[in-house]
């Protein structure tokens, strides 16, 4: 069965601080591979998405993400975090198949102090 | 504006009782999604559906139905046979075969 695993249940930075939140999976077909983030009070949204091709992925705020085939991880980056940045993050994966339905890790909590 | 709706946003219902979560999209997406979100649990998948009138049941769907009359609406019926139903729940939807969900607001169930 597919898995999503996080390592960091919560993070504390500071300010200006980089981030990078581990994200593995364990599944040997083609996958598409997303990062959703849950600000308080507010929608679950996409960050950033994977399908194919460049497996350095851009997403919205300043988040990245790295697509290792040979690792099976697709790790989040910031190079530097704000206090707007605290938020609940959520790995997700499923298989390049129509209609499949996401596999989400358990989420990692970032807190940022200013 | 496009998007997908949950109601209500808060729900309380007493032990025993069947409760009804409502979910509407116009974004006209095949495929509808129920989540439940427990803290430290991520995500869960409870049923999907891919086309009107068909659905399928996910990791955690005993105690649960749902329906899919319409495209548009995918409503979620916790029964009295959910052991454990207070919880976030959330409504998603997707062009079947993008993979991309989009996610509703969320409606927040607790049973006193």
């Amino acid at each position: 069965a597919q898995s999503v695993s996080q390592h960091n249940h919560h993070v504390i930075l500071s300010e200006a601080a980089s981030l990078e939140l581990g994200c593995n999976y364990s599944y040997g077909g083609t996958v598409n591979l997303f990062w959703y983030v849950q600000y308080p009070g507010q929608h679950l949204q996409l960050l950033l998405k994977y399908f194919s091709g460049d497996p350095l992925v851009k997403g919205i705020k300043g988040f990245e993400a790295e697509f290792i085939k040979s690792k099976f991880s697709f790790n989040l980056r910031k190079p530097s975090v704000q206090w707007s940045d605290t938020a609940e993050y959520f790995c997700a994966v499923n298989s390049n198949q129509a209609g499949t339905a996401l596999i989400f890790g358990k989420g990692t909590t970032l807190s940022v102090s200013s | 504006d496009g998007g997908i709706t949950q109601s209500p946003k808060y729900l309380f219902r007493k032990e025993g009782q069947n409760v009804t979560l409502s979910c509407e999209q116009n974004l006209n997406h095949d495929a509808m999604y129920w989540y439940r979100q427990d803290p430290g649990q991520g995500l869960r998948l409870i049923y999907y559906s891919q086309i009107v009138n068909d659905f399928q049941k996910g990791d955690i769907a005993e105690g649960y139905s749902v329906s899919r009359e319409k495209k548009e609406s995918f409503p979620l019926t916790v029964t009295s046979a959910q052991k454990n139903p207070t919880a976030f729940y959330l409504c998603a939807s997707s062009i079947v075969g993008l993979g991309e969900q989009f996610f509703g607001p969320g409606t927040r169930l607790t049973v006193l």
